[in-house]
């Protein structure tokens, strides 16, 4: 199967500065990475995600970059607030139609 | 409108019993899922469903087993429950392609 590796496990930032998270991925076939919020005691709920074709997408202070040939991609937040502090994972879609997650990241955002 | 519902919230339960979780998706997916996530908070893939095909996570015991009713049902029977089950189960569904899992709000598994 896939094998998804995530990093930081743990990540600290001031409210306001940017937190960056990183994923890598083993089968070149994946072809769909979403990511995942998760808020202590509830469910994971997708924040954003990407396809295969597309190298980069922004949704506000979110944006998602994709490297295919490095079989890497990366989160970024910008202007963090308090209300951002989570678990965060990442994960990838293999052509089974199965979905394989990394180890999570959680975030702190000091005020 | 609850996407994905799963029941119970709360289980607990003593070792060797024998217990089931229900799944139920009106969102109109064809595949649907189990995960377990432990303490460290992984997400691990236990099952995928859909009315073709059940794919199992070659690490899951055989002391589990998905049960399909139909396509919007996905019920988890778990045998001889052992301490090491203790975890929250998420059901969660997908239309496929290129489609995000939905996530039910977890049953959180006690085994004493």
């Amino acid at each position: 199967g896939e094998n998804v590796e995530q990093h930081p496990s743990t990540l600290s930032v001031q409210e306001g500065d940017s937190a960056v998270i990183k994923c890598t991925y083993s089968d070149s076939a994946s072809n769909y990475f979403p990511w995942y919020k998760q808020e202590l005691g509830k469910r994971p709920q997708l924040i954003i995600d990407i396809r295969s074709n597309v190298g980069e997408k922004k949704d506000q202070r979110i944006a998602v970059t994709l490297n295919k040939t490095a079989k890497h991609f990366s989160l970024h937040i910008t202007e963090t607030q308090p209300e951002d502090s989570a678990v965060y994972f990442c994960a990838a879609r293999n052509t089974g139609n199965q979905f394989y997650f990394g180890t999570g990241t959680s975030l702190t955002v000091i005020p | 409108d609850t996407a994905v519902s799963q029941t119970p919230k709360y289980l607990v339960t003593q070792m060797g019993n024998d217990k089931s979780i229900k799944c139920e998706q009106n969102l109109g997916h064809d595949t649907m899922y189990w995960y377990k996530q432990d303490s460290k908070k992984f997400l691990k893939i236990m099952f995928s469903y859909n009315n073709k095909e059940l794919i199992i996570n070659e690490t899951v015991p055989n002391r589990f087993s998905p049960k399909s009713p139909d396509k919007a049902h996905l019920n988890l029977h778990i045998n001889s429950l052992e301490l090491g089950d203790s975890a929250v189960y998420f059901c969660a569904s997908s239309r496929g392609g290129n489609s995000p899992l939905h996530f039910g709000n977890g049953t959180r598994l006690t085994v004493t």
